[in-house]
């Protein structure tokens, strides 16, 4: 069946520090991919999403690029801000019944 | 405004008191869907609605009814509750679109909690 694996956490930056979330994904076809965030308290939130090889998803300084040949998204922002600090998870969806298929989640600590 | 929301937020039962958690959504979206989040192991899939009266099993329905009787509601019954359903749940919803492109909008979550 689909997986979508992620890097455990927590993973502490200091402020203006360049993120990497890795996310790697097992899926037959051509899943569409997808970052989702979670702020304290809050429920889920799209932050970005990619539906074919080589597209490029970009929101608030987060980018992500789907690498069809490593069965790969991994989340990048160059400098991040206390206010990025959350728990960010990888999703995948290959159906018309929309199913998202989660990864274990990473919680990101930004310190001033 | 755009949106999903759940209630309760918070709920503390015990075991085997039938409980419902209701979720609403304003966006005419025709999927909708239940999951429980649980520390390391992501969302998981436990209910899914294509549309009005259209339900099917998620990854993790054991215990789980739902019922889809109008659009905009799909609520969430665990008729005898369990401690393994301590959790925290989501509803969300979205348009369907051909290869799940479409994004799907949550709801803030209702934190269960069975003694």
């Amino acid at each position: 069946g689909d997986s979508v694996t992620q890097m455990e956490g927590p993973v502490t930056l200091s402020e203006e520090a360049f993120l990497t979330i890795n996310c790697t994904y097992t899926a037959t076809g051509y899943p569409s991919l997808f970052w989702y965030v979670q702020y304290p308290g809050e429920g889920l939130q799209l932050l970005l999403k990619a539906t074919k090889a080589d597209d490029k998803g970009s929101n608030k300084g987060f980018e992500a690029t789907y690498r069809k040949e490593t069965t790969s998204f991994h989340l990048e922002k160059g400098s991040v801000q206390v206010s990025d600090s959350a728990v960010y998870f990888c999703a995948l969806s290959r159906s018309a019944g929309n199913k998202l298929t989660f990864g274990g989640g990473t919680r990101v600590l930004v310190k001033p | 405004e755009a949106q999903v929301t759940q209630n309760p937020r918070y709920l503390i039962t015990v075991t085997g008191k039938k409980l419902t958690v209701t979720c609403s959504q304003n966006m005419n979206h025709e999927y909708m869907s239940w999951y429980r989040q649980d520390p390391g192991l992501g969302l998981r899939q436990i209910y899914y609605s294509m549309n009005v009266e259209v339900t099917d099993k998620g990854d993790v329905p054991e215990g789980y009814k739902v019922s889809r009787k109008e659009k905009r509601n799909f609520p969430l019954i665990l008729e005898s509750p369990s401690p393994n359903q301590t959790s925290l749940y989501f509803c969300a919803s979205s348009f369907s679109l051909a290869g799940g492109r479409s994004e799907q909008f949550f709801g803030p979550g209702t934190r269960l909690t069975v003694l």
